[in-house]
């Protein structure tokens, strides 16, 4: 069965550059969800959309964006990064009519030096 | 605000035994669902068991089993017949029907030879 997608799976940036992390949800999944998780820490929501808009915000820096596109996939976009940004960080998606069923990605590890 | 404990940062089980690690969460809903989620080294989430809090009768997935109280907000993992495949970081995590789950801090587990 077709999973979650992400990319890239392991970024290295510089301070002060920017990101561009990428989901590809399950075929047919409307919700994607992004979640960080620091280094021995347990992951947080950062924001989530359904249909394109955004449906709900967590502790999100201001220097991060996000969008989702109308084939679904998602994208967080993070500028002036800092070194507390690195972070694994997830993707995952469901319906919107199951957010009880969420499905993760494999995450995408940011280190930035 | 909806929290979730795991009291437990570090637990370990001989092979072919059995382990019993803890969760409990704080919450003013009726209706939500909690989850057990393995983290092995790879850093992927894996959805281990789930638990509808409507539901009285405790859910079971082969050798994994929890004990849900709901009036006590108790939801623990009994992980029978540990195998080394079961060393990971455990993380209990709840949903409400928002977009967003909040997991614990996690407990590592590690399984003896």
């Amino acid at each position: 069965a077709a999973g979650v997608i992400q990319s890239p799976r392991h970024l290295i940036k510089e301070k002060r550059e920017t990101a561009t992390l990428k989901c590809y949800p399950i075929p047919r999944h409307d919700t994607v969800y992004w979640y960080q998780q620091g280094p021995g820490q347990d992951p947080q929501f950062l924001i989530s959309f359904y249909e394109k808009m955004q449906s709900d915000k967590g502790s999100i820096p201001d220097r991060f964006s996000a969008q989702q596109f109308s084939d679904y996939h998602s994208e967080l976009n993070m500028s002036s990064l800092e070194l507390g940004d690195s972070a694994l960080y997830f993707c995952a998606s469901s319906l919107r009519s199951n957010v009880y069923e969420q499905y993760f990605g494999p995450g995408t590890r940011l280190t930035v030096t | 605000a909806q929290t979730v404990t795991q009291s437990q940062p570090e637990m370990s089980v001989q092979e072919a035994e059995t382990v019993t690690l803890s969760c409990t969460y704080d919450t003013s809903e009726s209706d939500y669902y909690l989850f057990w989620y393995k983290q092995p080294p790879s850093r992927q989430m894996i959805l281990v068991i789930r638990q509808e809090a409507y539901k009285q009768q405790n859910a079971t997935e082969n050798r994994f089993s929890v004990n849900f109280q709901k009036a006590a907000k108790s939801f623990s993992l009994k992980i029978s017949d540990s195998q080394l495949g079961d060393a990971a970081m455990y993380f209990c995590a709840y949903n409400s029907g928002t977009y967003k789950y909040i997991f614990g801090t996690g407990t590592r587990l590690k399984v003896l030879a």
